[in-house]
């Protein structure tokens, strides 16, 4: 079974970049079935993909946030990260790594615990 | 744009009653490509339903999933305390990924 869980700083200022990775284990990263993905959910709002990345580097973002965002994959450590430049306080949010199976049937099935980042000078 | 619309957006039933949750899907998608998932306060959401009927590994049968057009039913058939949650449709389409609004289930 995949275990996930995202690192990285609590608080970021506003017009940085955040920086969070995801660590998998119990599976490899470079599964030809799955996907890596990114979600967030502000405090008390519902859930926004950020965007999703295959082993072989080909990524997928959210057209929302698609000037800002980069995912990157690290198959020798099974890592991807994301990084959100010029932040602001409405990026505040819990972000998840989750992995995303990808076959006949498409779906998010394991997800890290979350890490709340604040965007706060 | 590709919009999910969950109602109600919160729905108030007792333990042991029925629970029928909807999303519209502003366009056609394929079956394939709609989960429903559940969230507890302070928790990840986890998958419930996929391929909009079938359930995942773990989920009591009492959860179950359909489709009639663009709009996909989620039913839990008798209420167990441990149901009452946030609940999010999720569709797949042209490489992006969208959630639902949410509908939250609360004890009555």
């Amino acid at each position: 079974q995949l275990q996930l869980q995202e690192s990285g700083p609590g608080l970021v200022k506003p017009s940085e970049t955040l920086s969070l990775t995801c660590t998998v284990s119990g599976g490899s990263i470079s599964s030809s079935s799955y996907y890596w993905g990114w979600i967030r959910q502000p405090p008390g709002k519902g859930l926004e993909w950020l965007g999703s990345i295959y082993f072989s580097g080909s990524t997928f973002y959210n057209p929302s946030l698609k000037s800002r965002i980069t995912i990157s994959v690290g198959t020798s450590k099974n890592q991807f990260s994301l990084k959100l430049s010029s932040v602001t306080a409405a990026d505040t949010a819990v972000y998840y790594c989750t992995s995303l199976y990808a076959d006949s049937v498409v779906f998010f099935d394991y997800w890290g615990q979350g890490t709340l980042v604040t965007v706060s000078s | 744009e590709f919009v999910l619309t969950q109602s109600p957006g919160t729905l108030s039933l007792s333990p042991g009653e029925r629970a029928t949750l909807s999303c519209r899907a502003s366009q056609s998608i394929s079956s394939s490509y709609l989960a429903w998932y559940q969230q507890k306060p302070g928790q990840a959401p986890r998958v419930l339903i996929y391929g909009a009927s079938s359930r995942a590994t773990g989920i009591p049968e009492r959860f179950s999933g359909s489709r009639s057009g663009t709009d996909f039913t989620l039913t839990i058939s008798r209420l167990e305390p441990e149901d009452f949650a946030v609940y999010y449709c999720q569709q797949y389409g042209s490489s992006l990924y969208t959630f639902g609004q949410g509908t939250k289930l609360e004890i009555k």
